[in-house]
């Protein structure tokens, strides 16, 4: 079956700092990738949607300058967490889409700001 | 717009026993409807999906899903739970694809079995 693989699982990192999480389509091209963030006990909350050599669609009340999204070529996209703060500490998960076919989903990110 | 609504946040059974999670889906044209199962710690993994044909729609793991367009609901079900089927459970509906294709999630179920 489709993979996408997402790194790293947990990080770590201390406030004012920058994260990059990356997400990687292994057997597929990935047209379109897209963004999740979950809180606890909570459902998954689209953040934005890019395909492949565009720029993202943010949903609304997700800020552009501080969630940096590039989908440089077709099985990466990459999330860049700008100076983050304690309050962008959650769970962020991507998925990636072959033209109309289903999403897939990475495993996840734990991103814990200190 | 289209909206999903799963009916009760938690569900518990025991091993052996019937799973039901339901599921209830707002939408003005035919739906794609999906279930998704979260682990700890993970990413979604598709359970099963129903896009066109036949309505009963059969998946991974012995879950199945009923497409009923009279009731809008797409309820999963699987007649005997399993220790491993502990998990997160996400119904979702999807955007037309010409229209981005995003899928619109459910709040969630967390289904508990016990031994």
């Amino acid at each position: 079956g489709a993979v996408v693989s997402q790194h790293p699982s947990w990080v770590i990192c201390k406030s004012g700092t920058s994260v990059k999480i990356e997400c990687r389509s292994l057997d597929f091209q990935a047209t379109t990738m897209f963004w999740y963030r979950q809180f606890p006990k909570q459902s998954l909350m689209l953040m934005a949607t890019s395909n492949e050599g565009s720029k993202a669609t943010y949903e609304q009340g997700v800020e552009k300058d501080k969630f940096l999204i590039n989908h440089a070529s077709l099985t990466l996209s990459t999330l860049t967490v700008t100076s983050a703060h304690p309050e962008d500490s959650s769970f962020y998960i991507c998925s990636a889409r072959y033209s109309n076919q289903p999403q897939h989903f990475g495993d996840g990110t734990r991103l814990s700001i200190l | 717009a289209q909206s999903v609504t799963q009916l009760g946040s938690h569900v518990s059974v025991s091993e052996g026993a019937l799973v039901l999670l339901r599921c209830n889906y707002s939408s003005s044209v035919p739906p794609y409807l999906f279930w998704y199962v979260q682990y700890p710690n993970q990413g979604l993994q598709l359970l099963l999906k129903y896009t066109t044909g036949a309505t009963l729609v059969k998946g991974i793991n012995g879950f199945e899903a009923e497409f009923k367009k009279s009731e809008t609901s797409f309820h999963l079900t699987k007649p005997s739970a399993h220790m491993s089927d502990a998990a997160e459970y996400f119904c979702a509906v999807r955007e037309y694809y010409n229209q981005g294709g995003k899928l619109i999630f459910g709040q969630g179920t967390e289904l508990s079995v016990k031994p």
